[in-house]
């Protein structure tokens, strides 16, 4: 089983470019998940997708947007990457929002120079 | 708002030995508690999963046990062994959105 697929795993991006984050699950899960982790800080909420046509801001929105496509796939875009970005972001999924066990994709190392 | 926290930040032990490690909450109103590993480099994998009923859950040589009412988790693991070395990571739901992450505990089980 895939599970929870994230697409590209490396990146290195100069200041201002974008760049979208592909996720897709295989699970059938309803609620999704954006978490980025810095050293010292841990794992914190960017967005989240509690289900197909909604999306809802977590901890550390600003700089991000998302799409939830479908069930399947979730995205997170930078429009105008800074060094602040620079983090392992990683997509999650769920069966229910908040309550169901937390399946992780293997995480994106993104460098913003 | 839900604050998770962890401790020892890192442990150090020697093969063999039996060892616990602690998570604590401020809301005491979760639906459940999860653990997870991560090794370097990876993902996270879920390790256990507690709900709110239940007092302990075991997979293997790892026991969870929750206390809601203090607000404390511990995880068990019996017998470490070298490939036991990882970082674990607790989390409980926030109300209404998602959950939220100690910053873990970096075990290091040396042979």
């Amino acid at each position: 089983n895939a599970g929870v697929t994230q697409t590209p795993k490396f990146q290195v991006l100069k200041t201002g470019q974008s760049m979208t984050l592909q996720c897709a699950q295989d699970m059938n899960h309803n609620s999704m998940y954006w978490y980025r982790q810095d050293p010292g800080m841990g794992l914190r909420l960017i967005y989240y997708s509690a289900s197909e046509g909604t999306t809802d801001k977590g901890e550390v929105p600003n700089g991000y947007n998302v799409s939830r496509l479908n069930k399947r796939e979730f995205s997170l875009r930078l429009e105008s990457a800074a060094p602040s970005q620079t983090s392992v972001y990683f997509c999650a999924s769920s069966e229910l929002r908040g309550t169901g066990e937390l399946f992780f994709g293997e995480g994106s190392r993104l460098t913003v120079l | 708002k839900q604050e998770v926290t962890q401790i020892p930040a890192a442990l150090s032990v020697p093969e063999g030995e039996n060892l616990v490690l602690n998570c604590s909450f401020t809301d005491s109103a979760i639906y459940n508690l999860q653990w997870f590993r991560q090794d370097p480099g990876k993902g996270l994998t879920s390790l256990l999963l507690i709900q709110s009923s239940q007092r302990e859950q075991t997979s293997g040589r790892l026991n969870a046990s929750l206390d809601k009412s203090s607000g404390r988790s511990t995880l068990y693991i019996a017998a470490s062994q070298p490939g036991d070395s990882a970082t674990y990571l607790c989390a409980v739901p926030q109300a209404g959105t998602a959950l939220i992450f100690g910053k873990g505990t970096t075990l290091s089980v040396s042979s």
